[in-house]
C-alpha cells in the first residue's frame, strides 16, 4: 500500500522568504502526486499536481513542485510567500494502476507566515 | 457552478443516534469518496465508489455505510455515532481517470457527544 510522509508539522516562514515543503511517498510504480491547500475552516483546494513527463510542475498561486523518483520526493516550493499562504498543506498519492482507489494523504504541514 | 455540495454543514449529536451525511455533484463525474479529517492525521478514506452502484471500503470503513443512489448523489450514514466519529467529513469526486485531481466539498463538521 501506498504511503506518504510530510516531515514537517508546522512550519514558520517570514512573508518576502523563499519556501519549501517537503513530502516523500512509498509506492511501487511512478505514482499519480497532489499537493492540496486548505485555508482554516475550508474545503481543499488543489495546487498542482504531477502523473508524467516534465518533472518540474507548476501550479497556481505562484507555486511549483519537483518529482524526484530516486528520492521517491515531490517538494513543493514558492519563491516569496505571501501572508495569504497560512494554510494547511497537504501532499497526497493516487494509485496510477488497478486496484483499490482513492488518495493517500499525509499528515499535513501547518505554514506559518511572519510579517 | 456548485462542484461538490455537501450537506449539513454542521451537526452535533448524541451517543448511539443515527445520521446521514449528503454529497451530491453536478460535474457528471463518475467516481465518489468520502474521507474524514482529524487533527494531525490528514484526510483518511472510508468508503469510495468508482460508478453508479458500486461502492468499496477504503482506510476506514468500520462504523459507516455508504450508498450511491445515482450518479449525482453519495450518501454516508453513521448507524450509531460514536464519539471516535467525531470529526471533519469530505466528499469529493473525479471523472474517472486516476490522473486527474479530486474535487472536494467543503466539508462537514460533526460533533458526537
Amino acid at each position: 500500500a501506498q504511503s506518504v510522509t510530510q516531515p514537517d508539522i508546522h512550519i514558520t516562514v517570514s512573508e518576502g522568504a523563499s519556501l519549501e515543503l517537503r513530502c516523500n511517498y512509498s509506492y511501487g510504480a511512478t505514482p499519480y502526486l497532489f499537493w492540496y491547500v486548505q485555508s482554516p475552516g475550508q474545503g481543499l483546494q488543489l495546487l498542482l499536481k504531477y502523473f508524467s513527463g516534465d518533472t518540474l510542475v507548476q501550479g497556481i498561486k505562484g507555486f511549483e513542485a519537483e518529482f524526484k523518483r530516486s528520492q521517491s520526493s515531490f517538494n513543493l516550493r514558492k519563491p516569496s510567500v505571501h501572508w495569504s499562504d497560512a494554510a494547511e498543506y497537504f501532499c497526497a498519492v493516487r494509485n496510477s494502476g488497478g486496484g483499490a482507489d482513492g488518495l493517500t494523504f499525509g499528515k499535513g504541514t501547518h505554514l506559518i507566515i511572519q510579517p | 457552478n456548485a462542484g461538490v455540495t455537501q450537506t449539513p454543514k454542521f451537526q452535533v449529536l448524541k451517543t448511539g443516534q443515527s445520521m446521514t451525511l449528503q454529497c451530491a455533484q453536478d460535474m457528471n463525474h463518475n467516481s465518489m469518496y468520502w474521507y474524514r479529517q482529524d487533527p494531525g492525521m490528514g484526510l483518511r478514506l472510508i468508503y469510495y465508489s468508482a460508478s453508479e452502484g458500486t461502492t468499496d471500503k477504503g482506510e476506514v470503513p468500520n462504523g459507516y455505510n455508504v450508498s450511491r443512489l445515482n450518479k449525482r448523489e453519495f450518501s454516508l450514514r453513521l448507524e450509531s455515532a460514536a464519539p471516535s466519529q467525531t470529526s471533519v467529513y469530505f466528499c469529493a469526486s473525479i471523472q474517472g481517470n486516476r490522473n486527474q485531481p479530486q474535487h472536494f466539498g467543503d466539508g462537514t463538521r460533526l460533533s458526537i457527544l
